[in-house]
């Protein structure tokens, strides 16, 4: 399986929204409503942030939306704060057991 | 509170073995499929290997298939990986993490870091 294809980095200001896509196939993004985002900071494991493409974990704010178009995931943070300057992951099940990730966007907060 | 904790990585020559563990605590281990994961050097995530509940069914990564072995052992609430015949590309952080299904991992060990080089 290729990786997913997401942009290596992304900006916005405080208060600001900024959008993050996560490009596959009708393999993987397009064939299943599985997608999912991981947000990670410096020297931390991963956090789940969406699931199931626009689920949201209970504690995570709902700053973070999320939504899917054909092969192409988009994860949208709005009203940007510091804390959320953090890599993030999408990833998608992919069939046969097999699951796949992003190459991760390093979101940068102005 | 969920924890999960991985031990057992280090420094390893090429074609060598390790043999990762993860033990939980804070849920009912037997009622999850449990991942391992991995993030390379460049920062790229991994999926590696998955079992289910029971530990009757596993799944790997095309580049580790043959290679390495996921095993779990309820009673302790530990998942394993045994890896062998170690490549270079097989250097990195490795996480264990709880599957809701589907892959979609809630819960994340801090990692062990593997490295492998002469």
């Amino acid at each position: 399986q290729s990786a997913l294809t997401q942009p290596p980095s992304a900006s916005g200001s405080p208060g600001q929204s900024v959008t993050i896509s996560c490009t596959g196939t009708s393999s993987d993004v397009g064939g299943y409503n599985y997608v999912t985002w991981y947000q990670q900071h410096p020297g931390k494991a991963p956090k789940l942030i969406i699931y199931e493409v626009s689920k949201r974990p209970s504690g995570v704010p709902d700053r973070f939306s999320a939504s899917k178009s054909a092969n192409t995931a988009s994860l949208t943070v709005s009203g940007l704060q510091a804390e959320d300057e953090a890599d993030y992951y999408c990833s998608s099940f992919a069939g046969a057991k097999q699951m796949v990730f992003g190459g991760g966007t390093k979101l940068t907060v102005l | 509170e969920v924890q999960l904790v991985e031990s057992g990585g280090g420094l390893v020559q090429p074609g060598g073995s390790l043999r990762l563990s993860c033990t939980a605590s804070g849920f009912i281990f037997s009622n999850y499929w449990m991942d391992w994961v991995r993030q390379t050097p460049e920062k790229r995530l991994e999926w590696v290997a998955n079992i289910m509940k029971d530990g009757g069914h596993k799944n790997y990564a095309d580049s580790v298939k043959g290679r390495f072995t996921i095993s779990r052992d309820n009673a302790k609430d530990s998942v394993y990986l045994q890896m062998d015949n170690l490549r270079a590309e097989d250097t990195g952080v490795y996480y264990c993490a709880r599957d809701l299904d589907y892959h979609v991992n809630d819960f994340w060990g801090q990692g062990t870091l593997v490295t492998v080089s002469s």
